[in-house]
């Protein structure tokens, strides 16, 4: 069973500032396969950002953009908006990754 | 627009059933794979289970197998979840997502999810 571990558990930044998270498997994976959500709150349903580990979503802005190959996946919001301050989870299938909190510094 | 609606949650005690429901709108719902995923209290996603198109194939977590079963009824646009012998480890969030076409499991749209409470 693959593993995604996320990190880090919590990025504090300002807005405008650049936000880097990363996804790591334990094993390599198909790029295919791993996608990046956004969760607001606790409970409600989180958004699709990016699948395929680079292909942005329906309405995604250009600000949130995919990377990686292998085991080493990463996600990056190029300038905060104050509603990108939210828990992002990246997934490969049935696997989620423990999620990083981006908070208002 | 593309609408997904979860129904049937609820407060139930340790060893009872319940049956999720979610109903789909603005899109050609027998087109599509779709899923469960859960979230407990405080704690990340979890996918649950997931069903083909015509729902001649489906797939459950371990933890879940035997115990839960999901269905669909492609001429009603709705999923169905059946929880039997449910713990107080299932309580969580319930979520049905629509897969993107593919084969990833990837899921563009979600409902607001169902809430199920094991005490």
């Amino acid at each position: 069973e693959i593993v995604l571990t996320q990190s880090p558990g919590t990025l504090s930044l300002s807005p405008g500032e650049r936000a880097t998270l990363s996804c790591r498997a334990s094993q390599s994976i198909s790029s295919s396969y791993l996608a990046w959500y956004q969760q607001k709150k606790p409970g409600q349903a989180p958004r699709l950002l990016i699948h395929g580990a680079s292909n942005r979503a329906t309405g995604i802005p250009d600000r949130f953009s995919g990377s990686g190959s292998g085991t080493d996946f990463t996600l990056t919001i190029s300038r905060l908006e104050p509603e990108d301050f939210a828990v992002y989870y990246c997934q490969q299938y049935g696997t989620f990754g423990g999620g990083t909190k981006v908070e208002m510094k | 627009e593309v609408q997904l609606v979860e129904s049937g949650g609820g407060l139930v005690q340790p060893g009872g059933s319940l049956r999720l429901s979610c109903t789909a709108s603005g899109f050609t719902f027998s087109d599509y794979w779709m899923s469960w995923v859960r979230q407990a209290p405080g704690k990340g996603l979890e996918w649950v289970a997931n069903i083909k198109e015509d729902g001649s194939v489906r797939y459950h977590l371990d933890s879940v197998k035997g115990r839960f079963t999901i269905s669909r009824d492609n001429a009603e646009k709705s999923l169905f979840l059946q929880m039997n012998s449910l713990r107080a480890e299932d309580t969580a969030v319930y979520f049905c997502a629509r897969e993107i076409p593919g084969g990833a499991c990837h899921y563009d749209y979600w409902g607001q999810g169902i809430l199920v409470t094991v005490s």
